[in-house]
């Protein structure tokens, strides 16, 4: 089971703005950084946030990322129909002698 | 430009053990490791372990701890992920990914292995 957890769906209308919640614990998010994944089925996956709230080159601006406590947030904003994706949040987890964690998944429908 | 290449698919018996390659180009392959994740058919991302190339250092999930071992070879920019005893719930698309101070960040095509007697 995943101890990170965010709801199994959103959507949005083009140019709408979705945010996609990750909730934790002080193992994980209270005490690591999150980063963030988009993946399409059959492809690899993306990195869209690191550190919290970094984008990597190449990544526009449309998409950010907030942290606070033990919960993260993706916001994508000027929704696009290429956004329709599976979406991941990833956090290091301190329990277990260590390992990465990551999200359930949130399914982004562009409506 | 930074590209991980994955071996093709495989088709395996329960019991039986599957050996998957991830080919690193565009990067010092020693400077950055390496991790592994799966995922089941419609499940999530699972994080399976992490190699060093620099050292061969290992850390697994302990769920699997026992049935995978990873390695590197440096002379090809090549790491290897072996799991034994495969069981039909093994049956997932395993992707490599690099590890950086950003956490994993740049992945493999991905490589379907199907468990299946």
């Amino acid at each position: 089971q995943s101890g990170l957890t965010q709801p199994p769906s959103a959507s949005g209308t083009p140019g709408q703005r979705v945010t996609i919640s990750c909730s934790g614990s002080k193992s994980n998010i209270g005490s690591h950084i999150v980063n963030w994944y988009q993946h399409l089925p059959g492809t690899a996956p993306r990195l869209l946030i690191h550190t919290d709230n970094q984008r990597p080159s190449g990544v526009p601006a449309r998409f950010s990322g907030s942290k606070s406590g033990t919960s993260a947030s993706l916001a994508i904003s000027g929704l696009q129909s290429d956004d329709e994706a599976d979406y991941y949040c990833a956090a290091w987890d301190d329990r277990q002698s260590g390992h990465w964690m990551f999200g359930g998944g949130t399914k982004l429908t562009v409506l | 430009q930074v590209h991980l290449v994955q071996s093709g698919a495989e088709v395996k018996k329960p019991g039986a053990s599957v050996k998957v390659s991830c080919k690193a180009s565009g990067y010092t392959f020693s400077n950055f490791g390496i991790s592994w994740v799966r995922q089941a058919p419609g499940q999530g991302l699972v994080w399976m372990g992490w190699v060093s190339p620099y050292n061969g250092n290992t850390k697994y999930a302990q769920k699997l701890q026992g049935r995978v071992t990873m390695t590197t070879d440096t002379s090809t920019s090549t790491a290897y992920m072996e799991l034994r005893s495969l069981r039909s719930d093994d049956t997932a698309v395993y992707f490599c990914a690099r590890v950086s101070v950003a956490g994993m960040d740049v992945w493999g095509q991905g490589t379907t292995v199907i468990v299946s007697s």
